[in-house]
């Protein structure tokens, strides 16, 4: 199955806010309510940061929130610090063919 | 607190089989969760492999379905990755992965390179 599409790299000052698309298709993010968000710092494994599209992970600051409208998911970093600044990626539910991620965002605190 | 490790070869020839198996400690793998893989070629994004549920039940990428087996290994408290012809493409951090349901994944390993070269 292809690859949920994100923005290859987003952006903000801190304090501010930013949020990053993930685009699928009905079959995968718009046809179930299981996006995932994921945090990769350099060299480091995947975090699971918000799961079922916005229920937050243990232990994720409530700056971090997940949506989802039709095909396109969406996570929001508010007040943005400089620890969020990592590679993040989407993934969903796709059908009986298991997972697919998205293509990536690196996130980048000015 | 579950804990992930992978272990296998870091090197595997190309058109050979590449085998991981990862280790799982503070859970038992038979009493629930489902168990998988996912990759991550070299400064590229991420790629679901598969998975095996506690019962059994396996799912796999359909773009890897002919070449990948995952499995349990009960008495060991461990699962398994065997990925057969493998090529350069292959080349990758394996992570192995766990799942307690509702297509989310709550736990991963360090990961390890696998590199595919003769």
């Amino acid at each position: 199955q292809p690859a949920l599409t994100q923005p290859p790299s987003a952006s903000g000052s801190p304090g501010q806010s930013v949020t990053i698309s993930c685009t699928g298709t009905s079959s995968d993010v718009g046809g179930y309510n299981y996006v995932s968000w994921y945090q990769q710092h350099p060299d480091k494994a995947p975090k699971l940061v918000i799961s079922e599209v916005d229920k937050r992970s243990s232990g994720v600051p409530d700056r971090f929130s997940g949506s989802k409208s039709g095909n396109t998911a969406s996570l929001t970093v508010s007040g943005l610090q400089a620890e969020d600044e990592a590679d993040y990626y989407c993934s969903s539910r796709a059908g009986s063919n298991g997972y697919v991620f998205g293509t990536g965002t690196k996130l980048t605190v000015l | 607190q579950v804990q992930l490790h992978e272990s296998g070869p870091g090197l595997v020839k190309p058109s050979g089989t590449l085998s991981l198996n990862c280790a799982v400690s503070g859970d038992s793998i038979s009493r629930g969760n489902c168990w998988g893989w996912v990759r991550q070629p070299p400064g590229k994004g991420l790629e679901w492999i598969g998975d095996v549920c506690y019962t059994g039940a396996t799912t796999y990428n359909p773009s890897l379905k002919s070449r990948v087996t995952i499995s349990l290994d009960r008495s060991k408290n461990q699962f398994s990755l065997t990925l057969t012809s493998v090529t350069a493409a292959d080349t990758s951090i394996y992570y192995c992965a766990k799942s307690p349901g509702w297509y989310k994944i709550d736990c991963w390993g360090q990961g390890t390179l696998v590199t595919v070269s003769s």
